[in-house]
């Protein structure tokens, strides 16, 4: 069985352009999380699918991050226009049906924005 | 306030010895879960253990062993006899059913030297 898979593994940007992070979770599983670690820092939550609605995007930085998961499979996560400080490892997890707590991490997206 | 705390930021053992890794965590939920992850160097993080508010037993895997004490909010992670495998940096988490997310610490880099 496949884990999650996130897409790219490494992109480098410049200031001002956009950029998309691409997640495909566990086929199966609604609850799909994106998590962000910033310049060695802890890993700090950002939002919370479950299926194609977003349950929880309280952690999301500002509104130049955009988050969607139409039909419930895979999501993704748009930076525009990306700035120095959104550089880091962006995470992927899923988990199965509400009330399981473990979550599956995909490899991370390393961003470096120049 | 939820929060966990990794104190060690880095720690550099040599192969064979024993190492404990600390994680303390704040939270004023009765029902929480407590876990570990490891990011090896190439950046995923796996998934080592999972483990409830309700349940104080220590857990022994191998090498590894996790020793969880309500009483001091601790949940720290043993290796025994490391091996320079082990080197990676390792997370403490802590999810509750009412955030429906994992809080990370800042994670212990542990270098294992031959």
């Amino acid at each position: 069985e496949a884990g999650v898979t996130q897409f790219p593994s490494h992109s480098v940007i410049e200031k001002g352009q956009t950029v998309t992070l691409r997640c495909d979770p566990i086929s199966g599983h609604d609850n799909l999380y994106w998590y962000r670690r910033v310049m060695g820092k802890e890993i700090k939550f950002l939002l919370h699918f479950v299926k194609e609605s977003k349950q929880d995007e309280s952690g999301m930085p500002n509104n130049r991050f955009l988050a969607e998961r139409t039909g419930g499979t895979y999501s993704t996560l748009k930076v525009q226009p990306a700035e120095l400080e959104d550089s880091g490892v962006y995470f992927c997890a899923s988990s199965p049906s509400q009330g399981n707590t473990e979550a599956f991490f995909g490899q991370g997206t390393r961003l470096t924005v120049v | 306030a939820q929060k966990v705390t990794q104190a060690q930021t880095e720690i550099s053992v040599v192969e064979k010895e024993d190492v404990t890794l600390d994680c303390v965590y704040e939270t004023r939920d009765t029902t929480y879960y407590l876990f570990w992850y490891k990011q090896p160097p190439s950046g995923e993080l796996v998934f080592l253990i999972r483990r409830n508010s309700f349940d104080e037993q220590n857990e022994i895997s191998g090498r590894y062993s996790w020793n969880f004490q309500k009483s001091t909010s601790s949940f720290n992670f043993t290796i025994t006899a490391s091996q320079v495998v082990d080197s990676a940096v390792y997370f403490c988490a802590l999810w509750m059913d009412s955030s429906y997310k994992l809080i990370f610490g800042s994670g212990t880099r542990l270098l294992v030297r031959p």
